[in-house]
């Protein structure tokens, strides 16, 4: 079992409604990612933190707003998502991500639906 | 052109098979070269990871690099069911002030018994 704790681990939602996801990592980790999972697709990095600042946003549409309040959470607030937002939302940490990277430590992921 | 392609599969196997899982990549920045395990239901983990050219070999795994051909390969000797995940193949770059993690597709790979 990783450090890296996700919740809800699925969510069925309607393109006009308000959840959040959240994560939580236990490692002492100072950068937390979000990613998009999609079938037969690499995985696509959605935003970066680093010391809760956020370090990139890779063209991510608004109606998904990241929040980082510490070092040890991280949110994902989604409003008004389409159909094609479905996928499998995966939450990663890693030591500062300006040194080795490379080792991120990846939650199970939230299935999120959206009908 | 993707900067990481790597064939989907499904790979299907028997038990005891030497498995062949490879990448190929488009961008000579790329520093570090990684092969992470996702089971099914479960997030990444990392298997390996290599830095240069040559071969890294971890028990049944053997991480292998070939920055002339821009090729990276994994291979399973000895396979065995709780082998079946799909793997992903990532490499680094230096981006933004970070290192940046560009993953493959993943293959899915399944032994049976």
């Amino acid at each position: 079992e990783t450090g890296v704790t996700q919740t809800p681990r699925h969510l069925v939602m309607g393109m006009t409604n308000k959840k959040s996801l959240k994560c939580e990592q236990h490692l002492g980790h100072n950068a937390m990612y979000w990613y998009k999972q999609s079938a037969k697709k690499p995985l696509e990095l959605m935003f970066v933190y680093n010391f809760k600042e956020q370090t990139e946003n890779n063209s991510v549409p608004s109606r998904f707003s990241p929040e980082c309040p510490n070092s040890s959470h991280l949110f994902l607030h989604l409003h008004t998502l389409q159909p094609e937002d479905s996928a499998l939302y995966l939450c990663a940490s890693s030591q500062a991500s300006g040194g080795p990277s490379y080792e991120q430590y990846f939650g199970p992921g939230t299935r999120l639906t959206v009908t | 052109q993707k900067e990481v392609e790597q064939d989907p599969g499904p790979l299907s196997v028997p038990e005891g098979a030497i498995v062949s899982l490879n990448c190929t990549y488009s961008n000579s920045a790329f520093q570090y070269f990684m092969w992470y395990r996702q089971y099914s239901r479960k997030g990444p983990e990392l298997l390996m990871y290599t830095y240069s050219s040559g071969n890294k070999e971890d028990g049944r795994f053997t991480a292998q690099v070939d920055k002339s051909s821009k090729y990276i390969s994994l291979f399973i000797r000895d396979s065995q069911p709780s082998d079946s995940a799909t793997y992903l193949c990532a490499m680094t770059r230096f981006s933004g002030g970070y290192n940046k993690l560009i993953f493959g597709a993943g293959t899915r790979l399944a032994v049976h018994p």
